[in-house]
């Protein structure tokens, strides 16, 4: 049972253009997102997250749009930049209890190149 | 400001074999959250430890266990390794309360022969 879903795998973008990458989730109980790059042999590198209380997030290059009625979110990067190539992993999670949260469930990744 | 680290890097054990990992927390954090990210997948949650309690557990056999200490590290302890437990394990911290971000450790490389 696929929870979130990244539909694409691979992304190729020019650099200076906008790259957007999609995330859908079906558990209507997840409300934190979040979105993580990862680099070969590295560990995921926390990028931007987003309550469900918002519908946008702005950081910098990095701008992550939350739609709850369709249970989809994207990350929007721009200008994009060849050391933006890299695996982007969307996740998101419920709380656990009271105020804390628990485990955070994961997409497939989608792989983004960033040409010159 | 230290990260989140792990030990070792890379690991080769043979079928049946046992294994301990290990993560110290980013400073400051007291929750730790361990990850199996097979190849071309996303990360898997294994379980959580809060305060040498764990706290939630993801689908994992029972061969899968851990422990938190009172300075915040943690192990994990995976007993009669399969070919299929090879993958990267990645510890992750984040604070019980006020947080919902985990930050992730570089990862421990798991090969089962």
């Amino acid at each position: 049972d696929q929870q979130v879903k990244q539909n694409s795998p691979s992304l190729s973008v020019q650099e200076g253009r906008i790259s957007i990458l999609n995330c859908d989730y079906t558990n209507s109980m997840f409300d934190y997102f979040l979105w993580y790059k990862k680099y070969p042999a590295e560990g995921p590198t926390f990028l931007i997250s987003i309550s469900s209380i918002k519908d946008k997030n702005e950081d910098g290059r990095f701008t992550v749009f939350l739609n709850k009625s369709a249970k989809h979110l994207s990350l929007h990067i721009v200008p994009s930049q060849p050391g933006d190539s890299a695996v982007y992993f969307c996740a998101a999670s419920a709380r656990a209890g009271g105020t804390s949260y628990g485990k955070l469930t994961f997409g497939q990744g989608t792989i983004l190149t960033v040409h010159p | 400001d230290a990260g989140v680290t792990q030990s070792p890097t890379h690991l080769i054990k043979t079928r049946g074999q046992q294994v301990t990992l290990r993560c110290s927390p980013k400073s400051g954090h007291d929750t730790v959250s361990w990850y199996q990210q097979a190849l071309g997948q996303g990360p898997q949650f294994i379980f959580q430890y809060y305060e040498e309690e764990e706290r939630q557990r993801g689908n994992f056999p029972d061969r899968f266990s851990g422990h938190q200490f009172p300075n915040y590290s943690s192990e994990l302890n995976v007993n009669a390794l399969l070919l299929g437990d090879s993958a990267l394990y990645l510890c992750a911290s984040s604070l019980a309360l006020g947080t919902e971000t985990q930050y992730f450790g570089p990862g421990t490389r798991l090969l089962v022969l």
